[in-house]
């Protein structure tokens, strides 16, 4: 089965810093991966999702962007954060082979922009 | 448009009592549901998922939901609530597989000793 790790688990930055959210997927091949944002009190927002490396759809116009280097990571970007960006940063994947129709999430991401 | 609501933002039950957390769901073709759920600070677990089939889908740690299509619910319960139960609960529906998923905002769980 798959596991899939997001690093760093709690992050605080200041507003107009640079920021990167990692997302890795082991067990898994050519999985489709997902970005949600969720803010405190509130449900979850898809942010980016990819169906393959190099193929990212945006869901929301806004500050951040992101990427798909290799097939099993996947990366959240921001060039200057905004503090409306602090929330917890959720990455999912739905698996390639076996179980298509599901999707599986990581840890989180805990970021607070000051 | 398609969206899904929990109407119920916090419940409070009693340990050992009966749980039900409401879902409704608007979705223009046959949807595929899920429930899942999430711990303070963790990511959310899956605890069921329909497809097709059965109406009433077993999950993990005792839960089962119930889709009725002529209400447009999926609803989740549990027949007696441990306090290791106490968390968010997430419904969601979407087209399975490449698809996207809509979120509820999510039920919170508290379970009084």
């Amino acid at each position: 089965s798959q596991t899939i790790h997001q690093w760093p688990a709690t992050l605080v930055q200041p507003v107009g810093s640079p920021l990167s959210l990692e997302c890795t997927v082991e067990g898994t091949s050519n999985p489709n991966l997902y970005w949600y944002r969720q803010a405190a009190g509130r449900g979850l927002q898809l942010l980016f999702y990819s169906v393959g490396i190099g193929q990212i759809s945006s869901e929301v116009p806004q500050n951040l962007s992101a990427s798909r280097p290799q097939d099993r990571q996947f990366i959240l970007s921001s060039k200057k954060l905004l503090l409306s960006d602090s929330g917890f940063y959720l990455c999912a994947c739905v698996p390639g082979t076996v179980d298509t129709d599901t999707q599986y999430f990581g840890p989180g991401t805990r970021l607070t922009v000051l | 448009a398609q969206s899904v609501t929990q109407p119920d933002i916090h419940i409070t039950v009693s340990e050992g009592a009966s749980l039900e957390l409401r879902c409704n769901y608007s979705y223009g073709a046959t949807p595929y549901l899920f429930w899942y759920v999430q711990s303070p600070g963790q990511g959310l677990q899956l605890l069921l998922k329909y497809f097709s089939g059965d109406t009433l889908v077993q999950g993990i740690k005792g839960f089962e939901a119930e889709f009725k299509r002529s209400q447009s619910s999926f609803n989740l319960r549990k027949p007696s609530v441990h306090w290791s139960d106490a968390a968010e609960y997430f419904c969601a529906v979407g087209p399975g597989g490449t698809g996207k998923l809509i979120f509820g905002q999510g039920t919170t769980l508290q379970v009084k000793p």
